[in-house]
């Protein structure tokens, strides 16, 4: 009963290496998100998408890029890692115009070395 | 700034009544309460929402006061796989800006 996929639950890449993180849903959601979650800090929007190949940079987009070339998966780029984007990172999705609430994935546990 | 005030922690004994309050009191006229929670190292849940009216689904229970300025979460019968922290947030249904303000949290620990 899975309904948006993160691709790997724990990650461990080095520092300056460029990472990919997917996320997948099968709800035919517009919208999807992409979070990091940090002790004391909470959850931090990254980058959003309200349709194929449109994205909006949330509060922290430094270092990060995203691609959404079809609607069903999302994917969240490090385009050269480093030790303070060690971090959970959370893939969210919504439908367009309906009043309920977003569907989260598991959540990948990423460790930049 | 967080919309929402939650207290830090809670207890409850498991086969009762967890009781968890929000205040929102800047809430405005078109804009939904919603609860999500946490367990250890997974994604948040979706667990409820309302506009004014009391609501209810088979995981809790939303009570929201007749000003909208506050809202209590019921979860009936607590068990251990309740232990979380549930979040209270309030977002309008047009909202273009699509954030999310996430505060601390209830953590809720449900006790044997």
């Amino acid at each position: 009963d899975v309904k948006v996929t993160q691709s790997s639950r724990y990650l461990v890449k080095r520092t300056g290496e460029k990472v990919f993180l997917e996320c997948v849903q099968d709800m035919d959601h517009e919208n999807m998100f992409w979070y990091r979650q940090d002790p004391g800090l909470g959850l931090r929007l990254i980058y959003f998408s309200y349709d194929v190949k449109m994205k909006e940079k949330g509060d922290i987009p430094e270092g990060y890029s995203v691609s959404r070339e079809k609607k069903e998966r999302f994917s969240l780029i490090l385009e050269s890692a480093s030790t303070n984007q060690t971090s959970m990172y959370l893939c969210a999705s919504r439908g367009r115009g309906v009043v309920l609430g977003y569907t989260f994935g598991s959540g990948t546990r990423l460790t930049v070395v | 700034d967080a919309k929402t005030t939650q207290p830090t922690s809670m207890d409850c004994a498991e086969g009762r009544a967890a009781n968890l309050p929000c205040n929102h009191s800047t809430i405005s006229g078109n804009e939904y309460v919603y609860w999500y929670r946490q367990i250890h190292s997974q994604g948040p849940q979706y667990i409820i929402h309302g506009l004014k009216n009391n609501e209810t689904n088979e995981m809790a229970s939303l009570i929201i006061t007749e000003d909208r300025k506050s809202s209590t979460l019921i979860l009936p019968h607590a068990t251990l796989r309740d232990t979380a922290v549930y979040y209270c947030i309030v977002r309008g249904r047009g909202d273009s800006n699509y954030q999310l303000i996430w505060g601390a949290g209830t953590k809720l620990i449900i006790k044997p």
